[in-house]
């Protein structure tokens, strides 16, 4: 069974760096087609992708925060960081990562974590 | 990047009803690589088609997906208690970015 968990602060103030951590279970980023990617979603709106990451390290990023976000991981602790530098009130939101499969054919987001709510406040 | 612009904004129907949400793209989804999510509050979003017309594991058959290129549909066709939701649309092609629509809001009327 696939499973996630995002992990991080609640709170953070602006300009600060928010460092989040996906712990996951039942796969292994060290498999071929295996990915883990991050979507977070502002209180009342849309989900927004931020950014994934491969089995092979390939990291892709979102466009308008590209040069915010750093995505690594730890193959051997089977966990997933993001970090979101020089933080904003709006940046608050709830983030979640999720699982991808790109092999054979590219795979939607099956599996979510719950999410962690981080809030930007001084 | 892809640009979805989903419709209605709010669709206000009652248990027992077809509920027809509209998700449209700015350009051509490659491969049919459109995927739907249903949330609920509090909660991460579920995914209930994918494809285009796949339905994840799980999801009833009452669920269903239609479209090809710019233009796709999620039919619901009688509407359950559990269904009033948000429910968004995305793309998810070959390689990132992937964009979600903005989001349809079903409600029970």
């Amino acid at each position: 069974q696939v499973t996630l968990r995002e992990s991080g602060p609640a709170l953070v103030k602006p300009t600060q760096t928010l460092t989040l951590t996906c712990t996951f279970s039942g796969f292994s980023l060290s498999t071929d087609g295996m990915c883990v990617t991050w979507i977070r979603q502002p209180p009342g709106k849309a989900l927004e992708w931020l950014a994934r990451i491969d089995w092979d390290d390939n990291k892709y990023y979102s466009k308008s925060l590209k040069t915010r976000l750093t995505i690594s991981k730890d193959t051997s602790r089977n966990q997933v960081v993001l970090t979101l530098t020089n933080m904003d009130l709006v940046d608050t939101a709830t983030y979640y990562c999720a699982r991808i499969v790109v092999s054979p054919i590219v795979s939607a987001f099956h599996v979510w974590g719950p999410g962690t709510m981080v809030t930007v406040s001084s | 990047e892809i640009v979805l612009t989903q419709s209605p904004g709010t669709l206000s129907l009652s248990p027992g009803e077809r509920a027809t949400l509209s998700c449209r793209a700015s350009q051509s989804v490659i491969s049919s690589f459109l995927a739907w999510y249903q949330q609920k509050p509090g909660q991460a979003p579920r995914l209930l088609i994918y494809g285009a017309a796949n339905r994840a594991t799980g999801i009833p058959d009452r669920f269903s997906g239609s479209g090809s290129g710019t233009d796709f549909t999620l039919t619901i066709s009688r509407l359950e208690p559990e269904d009033f939701a948000v429910y968004y649309c995305q793309q998810y092609g070959d390689s990132p970015p992937y964009s979600f629509g903005q989001g349809t809001k079903l409600e029970i009327k």
